[in-house]
């Protein structure tokens, strides 16, 4: 099946510090994206939506200026958590689907592990 | 609202026997269904998905789930559990026309030896 990576697969920081998290879709391209967060033994939430060459959609209670989303390439989104503090510890997963709507199967990377410290 | 539920946080079944994993939702019309599943520390995996047709689906790894329209419910169902099934299970809906996945709560899956 079609590969999403997400790099890194974790990583610590220092609070204050911003975190930038590469979802990549390595052979089919994506120009739409999903960022989803997951705090531990918890479901996950779809933080926002990634559009290629366009402005993310965000959900409702996620801040776009503290989650900052670019989709400049159809094979790369990247999610930004600036100023992190201690609370935006999580595990962040992002998927993408391979064709132009959900009867398509939308693959997943393998999530990031942060750590604000 | 719409919402997607597991009822069951946590089940532990012993390898060999078989497994039911329940699902329901509530959306104003029937919407596509998944069954994902999570080993630890990992993304997801699609185990199985129903959009129309057949109302029992087939998956990979054994899986099977069947969608049930007045019950609102879509439980997957394994007929013989290995110990490598042990991980998270995530039911998700996508309204029609939409993309974004809506997740279940999860239902962690232990298996005894």
């Amino acid at each position: 099946g079609a590969v999403v990576s997400q790099h890194p697969s974790w990583v610590i920081c220092k609070s204050g510090t911003s975190v930038k998290i590469e979802c990549r879709s390595l052979d089919f391209q994506a120009t739409t994206m999903f960022w989803y967060r997951q705090f531990p033994k918890q479901s996950l939430m779809l933080m926002a939506t990634s559009n290629e060459g366009s402005k993310a959609t965000y959900e409702q209670g996620v801040e776009k200026d503290k989650f900052l989303i670019n989709h400049a390439s159809l094979t790369l989104s990247t999610l930004t958590v600036t100023s992190a503090h201690p609370e935006d510890s999580s595990f962040y997963i992002c998927s993408a689907p391979t064709g132009g709507n959900v009867n398509t199967e939308a693959f997943f990377g393998q999530g990031t592990r942060l750590t604000v410290v | 609202a719409q919402s997607v539920t597991q009822p069951d946080i946590h089940i532990t079944v012993s390898e060999g026997a078989s497994l039911e994993l329940r699902c329901n939702y509530s959306y104003g019309a029937t919407p596509y269904l998944f069954w994902y599943v999570q080993s630890p520390g990992q993304g997801l995996q699609l185990l199985l998905k129903y959009f129309s047709g057949d109302t029992l689906v087939q998956g990979i790894k054994g899986f099977e789930a069947e969608f049930k329209r007045s019950q609102s419910s879509f439980n997957l169902r394994k007929p013989s559990v290995h110990w490598s099934d042990a991980a998270e299970y995530f039911c998700a809906v996508a309204p029609r026309g939409a993309q974004k996945l809506v997740f279940g709560q999860g239902t962690r899956l232990t298996i005894n030896p």
